[in-house]
């Protein structure tokens, strides 16, 4: 499967435990995207890299939240202290034509998280 | 904030056409027109986008209005697995533009 690929699938923590989830996106995209998505709401951008800088991060995103893309290809997105309001799915896209108009993501099929 | 407004629901009977409305009266000239699926469980997936021209490719055509204040998203001969929630968005192609993915359609194809 040469899709985006996201690890775990599903994370079940403690509230006040750190959590960490894995994107791998396609192969040769520069552009990768992590969003997050709450029951009967649309996704929400958390941020994005381009190649390994990370150039935009939402108000979102709150000190807990880290991530990073070190080479380049895969990226982390780390969560500190967990809240029970952090429970979501969180989403991975990738895209391969930066700046262009005809930008498509290709989306994994999201990490679950619940925080108990 | 999205900047389209979407029905919330919308049924369909197996083998019609599904006709999939979005308003986006605020629409600039430099803004596209995007059509996303999401099936339960899964990440959202890349149907069709446009700017002013009618599009179709092998999942579905798009109708922009003249006017590009509303466009419909439509799939000709829907199936079961057409079941999914279908999010339109406006998008500009200068710089960084993210997707905005408001509340979307849930389409329900049934038998």
């Amino acid at each position: 499967d040469t899709g985006v690929s996201q690890d775990p699938r599903h994370k079940i923590t403690k509230r006040g435990q750190n959590v960490t989830f894995r994107c791998d996106p396609i192969s040769e995209h520069n552009r990768l995207y992590w969003y997050r998505q709450t029951l009967g709401q649309g996704p929400e951008f958390l941020t994005y890299f381009q190649n390994e800088a990370q150039l935009e991060k939402s108000r979102l995103l709150s000190d807990r939240f880290s991530a990073e893309r070190p080479k380049g290809s895969f990226s982390t997105l780390e969560i500190q202290r967990t809240e029970q309001g952090d429970s979501a799915m969180y989403l991975c896209a990738s895209s391969p034509t930066p700046g262009q108009p005809n930008e498509k993501l290709f989306f994994g099929s999201g990490t679950q998280l619940s925080v108990l | 904030d999205a900047k389209t407004t979407q029905p919330t629901s919308m049924d369909c009977a197996e083998g019609r056409a599904a006709n999939l409305p979005c308003n986006h009266s605020t629409i600039s000239g430099n803004e596209y027109v995007y059509w996303y699926r999401q099936i339960h469980s899964q990440g959202p997936q890349y149907i069709i986008h446009g700017l002013k021209n009618n599009e179709t490719n092998e999942m579905a055509s798009l109708i922009i209005t003249e006017d590009r204040k509303s466009s419909t998203l439509i799939l000709p001969h829907a199936t079961l697995r057409d079941t999914a929630v279908y999010y339109c968005i406006v998008k500009g192609n200068t710089g960084f533009q993210k997707l905005v993915f408001g509340t979307g359609t849930r389409l329900l194809v049934s038998p």
